[in-house]
């Protein structure tokens, strides 16, 4: 069975680090399109980042210079590396597979995480 | 950035309605359209891509149309089980925008 599952969330002060997890089974997670999505309260659900398997990434202009994403293929796993928190970054963070489309760009997620929270607060 | 306008935002309905939701794009997403299921504690569920494409598995009740802006998601025979949230979801253009959410309730 296909599955994400994510770890690595708690409650963080501003400005400090961490490092989310999402470790995959059943498919090979350098050979694809994986994303990160949050969802917080205010904000609703926003899109974060992407990494496509030659390693192109694109991020939200709202974390871009702050999070790096990255992955490991010994582990099979995708990481949200978020420095500088700001407690809007404050959410339920979310990774996702995304199919390839027709024209080999990413298309829609298909295999989502249940998410691990990230609470940023003083 | 693409604003997806999702409507309504709650709708009530009973067990065995049809229903529909709709997603409009601020400029043209061609078919790159998507729908999804939200429920709490859970990973969202994947129903449609490409607009109108049912996800492998999804109940054939289950069904999405359009192009360029406006989107449709229909559920025809509610069950107990789809009353939830549902997303639109953008993927034609970075970054990537999702609908508001419509929460589907029982009357």
């Amino acid at each position: 069975e296909e599955q994400l599952v994510e770890t690595g969330g708690g409650l963080i002060q501003p400005g400090e680090s961490l490092r989310l997890s999402c470790a995959a089974s059943g498919f090979t997670v350098s050979s694809n399109y994986m994303n990160w999505v949050r969802q917080s309260p205010g904000k609703g659900l926003e899109w974060v980042s992407i990494l496509y398997s030659d390693e192109t990434t694109y991020y939200a202009a709202s974390v871009k210079g702050r999070f790096t994403i990255s992955r490991d293929a010994s582990k099979n796993t995708l990481y949200l590396q978020m420095n500088s928190l700001k407690t809007e970054d404050t959410a339920v963070y979310l990774c996702a597979r995304a199919r390839r489309r027709r024209d080999d760009y990413p298309g829609a997620f298909d295999i989502w995480g249940q998410g691990t929270m990230v609470t940023v607060s003083s | 950035d693409i604003q997806m306008t999702q409507s309504p935002s709650t709708l009530s309905a009973s067990v065995g309605d049809r229903v529909t939701i709709t997603c409009r794009a601020s400029r043209g997403i061609v078919n790159y359209l998507a729908w999804f299921q939200l429920k709490p504690g859970k990973a969202p569920k994947s129903l449609i891509y490409d607009a109108s494409t049912l996800q492998s598995g999804v109940p054939s009740r289950f069904s999405g149309s359009g192009s360029g802006t406006h989107f449709t998601l229909t559920i025809t025979s509610l069950q107990p089980e789809d009353f939830t949230t549902y997303y639109c979801q953008q993927y034609n253009n970075y970054p990537y925008t999702f609908g508001q959410g419509t929460k589907l309730e029982i009357k």
